[in-house]
């Protein structure tokens, strides 16, 4: 099975400024069909969770352009040019190219 | 507008059973996978089940493989997931969720306990 790991756990990180996270599956998310099936999803507390980023690089309808995805193989990356009070919570990365598909256990951004 | 409203949660005895339903409107259910999620208490996120638009297949985590059952009536709008000889670590809030390319919904959740 495919484990996804990422960094950090915790993120503080100061209105404005930049924030990436960091995803990495224990094998290559290449597809046989030649897509790279990686998600980034985001929770707020109480909330379900909704997808912003899928195929590693394409923001869901709605979803602000300070959120970029980028990677490739095993190695992914979640990137917020300038956050904001509304980007708290859990961002979560999915991996949707093996079966049992599988999440990262979860980066925790909080404001400083 | 789509919806998916998860049912059937509650309190539970070990080794107990309970089926969980998610009702979908608001969109072809018949031509969607649909997938249960389910989180645990202060924890991440754990993919459980996903089943094809038509029932023909199904794959599950290996944590719920031979316990838990995923189904479907595309007549209904119902995805279904039955849950037998829970355990204490089965106590979570369950999701269902559908996703394509385009589009990517989940319902509200419906938490089930395990306790005796």
């Amino acid at each position: 099975d495919v484990v996804m790991t990422q960094s950090p756990l915790s993120l503080p990180v100061t209105l404005g400024q930049p924030a990436s996270i960091s995803c990495r599956s224990s094998q290559s998310l290449v597809h046989s069909d030649g897509h790279t099936y990686l998600n980034w999803f985001h929770q707020r507390p109480g909330q379900s969770p909704r997808r912003l980023i899928y195929k590693v690089s394409n923001r869901d309808f709605g979803v602000p352009d300070r959120f970029s995805g980028s990677g490739s193989g095993t190695d992914f990356t979640l990137k917020i040019s300038r956050v904001e009070a509304e980007d708290v919570g859990v961002y979560y990365c999915m991996q949707g190219t093996h079966w049992p598909l599988s999440f990262g256990g979860g980066t925790k951004v909080e404001i400083k | 507008q789509v919806q998916l409203v998860e049912s059937g949660g509650g309190v539970v005895q070990p080794e107990k059973s309970l089926t969980l339903s998610c009702a979908a409107s608001g969109f072809t259910f018949s031509s969607y996978g649909m997938h249960w999620v389910r989180q645990a208490p202060g924890k991440g996120l754990e993919w459980l089940a996903v089943i094809w638009s038509d029932g023909s297949k199904k794959y599950y985590a290996d944590s719920v493989k031979g316990r838990f059952t995923i189904s479907r009536d595309n007549s209904q709008n119902m995805l279904y997931l039955q849950l037998n000889s829970l355990r204490a670590e089965d106590t979570a809030v369950y999701y269902c969720r559908t996703t394509t390319a385009l589009f990517d919904y989940w319902g509200q959740g419906t938490p089930v306990t395990v306790s005796s």
